[in-house]
Formats: structure tokens, C-alpha cells, sequence
């Protein structure tokens, strides 16, 4: 099974700043990387797949890039609703996640 | 507007049974893959099982198997998941899920992501 590991598992931001977490997997998985946000008590929800094409109807402040093992998704200027949990997933093989980034407010 | 609603879940001792449903509205359920995966309270996300549109390929993750069936509908628009030998660890929201293919050229290989979700439904395994 690919492990995924997101780092950090907590960060603190304020509206308006650009953050990145990072993915990695314990083997290779090409550009199989997908990246869900998680606001409080709801479902996830698609922001990126393939690593790097943005999910329909995401805002274009949602990026991401890598290939590989190591992975980033880029919010470039923070809005409320980005106050959120984030997960990474690769889809190479059997489904798995990482085990989330909390972003909280400053 | 596309809809997956759940159904099912609740409370039950370990070692009972419960069935999960979903009913999806939206888009045309028989052409898609869909999944389960589930949440435990304050922990994070573990895909539980896929079925093909057509039900002929069914996955399981290692910790279900032998215990969940998932089957489908398609004449209903509607999922389910049966949970059988039920353990404390199995206490998550599970969510009803399409998980839509692509094809990647550059890999001649197909990946896949999540991208419709439903709200989720509690299972909760205690004593």
C-alpha cells in the first residue's frame, strides 16, 4: 500500500496570505495526486486531480504542481472559507489519503 | 444539481450488521464507478470500497474485507453497503461517493478522484 504523508499537519494563517502544504508518497505515483478541502462538519470536496488541473468551479488562488514522490497545493491569497482541513490522495493504486493538513486562523 | 443522499446508519452493538444506502440524483448513476469512504470522529479519510457501473468489479479495502458488500441498483439510482461483523473501529461518517476516471497518456495509464460527495451518514459500534 502508498503511504501519504502531508506536512505540516497544522499551520496558522491570516486572510489574505499565500500558504503551501506539501504531499509525499512512499513510492512513486506519477501525477496520480488529487487534493480535497474539508471545512468543518461537511464533505470533502475535489479542488485538484492530476496533481496540477483544477477541479470545476474551484477559484483559480487553488494550485498545485509535483510529480513523483513530492507534491504542493498553493492557496495564493487566503479567503475565510480556506479556513479548512486538506487532504492529499493518490489514485496510482488502491485509493489512500494523507492524513490532513488543519489550516487555522492566526 | 447533483444530489447523493445516505441513508442507514446508527447505532449498533459489535458484532451486529447494518446497511448503508445512497440515492443519487443529477447525473445518470448507471454510467459511473461509486465508493464509500468513511470518516472516523476526528480522524481522517479511508476509501472503504468501489463497484464498477455495471457492478462486474468490486474493491475492498484490506480492513473491510470479508465483512462489507457493496452492490447497486441501477434501475433505482442507488448504492448500499452491507456491513456485517461490525467492530468499534468501523464508528465513522461514511459517505456515498462518484469517483470519476481519466485516461493519463503520458503514464498509458487511467487515474481516478472523488468528485461528488454526499453528506454522510454515522455508524457508531458500541457496547
Amino acid at each position: 500500500d502508498i503511504e501519504m504523508t502531508q506536512s505540516p499537519s497544522s499551520l496558522s494563517a491570516s486572510v489574505g496570505d499565500r500558504v503551501t502544504i506539501t504531499c509525499r508518497a512512499s513510492q512513486t505515483i506519477s501525477s496520480f495526486l488529487n487534493w480535497y478541502r474539508q471545512k468543518p462538519g461537511k464533505a470533502p470536496e475535489l479542488l485538484i486531480y492530476a496533481s496540477s488541473s483544477l477541479h470545476s468551479g474551484v477559484p483559480s488562488r487553488f494550485s498545485g504542481s509535483g510529480s513523483g514522490t513530492d507534491f504542493t497545493l498553493t492557496i495564493s491569497t487566503l479567503q475565510p472559507e480556506d479556513f479548512a482541513t486538506y487532504y492529499c490522495q493518490q489514485s496510482q493504486t488502491t485509493p489512500s489519503f494523507g492524513q490532513g493538513t488543519r489550516l487555522e486562523i492566526k | 444539481e447533483v444530489e447523493l443522499v445516505e441513508s442507514g446508519g446508527g447505532l449498533v452493538h459489535p458484532g451486529g450488521s447494518l446497511r448503508l444506502s445512497c440515492v443519487v440524483s443529477g447525473f445518470t448513476f448507471s454510467n459511473y464507478v461509486m465508493s464509500w469512504v468513511r470518516q472516523a470522529p476526528g480522524k481522517g479519510l479511508e476509501w472503504v470500497s468501489s463497484i464498477s457501473s455495471s457492478s462486474s468489479t468490486i474493491y475492498y479495502a484490506d480492513s473491510v474485507k470479508g465483512r462489507f458488500t457493496i452492490s447497486r441498483d441501477n434501475a433505482y439510482n442507488s448504492l448500499h453497503l452491507q456491513m456485517n461483523g461490525l467492530r468499534a473501529e468501523d464508528t465513522a461518517v461514511y459517505y456515498c461517493v462518484r469517483r470519476l476516471y481519466y485516461y493519463a497518456a503520458f503514464d498509458y495509464q487511467e487515474g481516478s478522484y472523488f468528485d461528488y460527495w454526499g453528506r454522510g451518514t454515522l455508524v457508531t459500534v458500541s457496547s
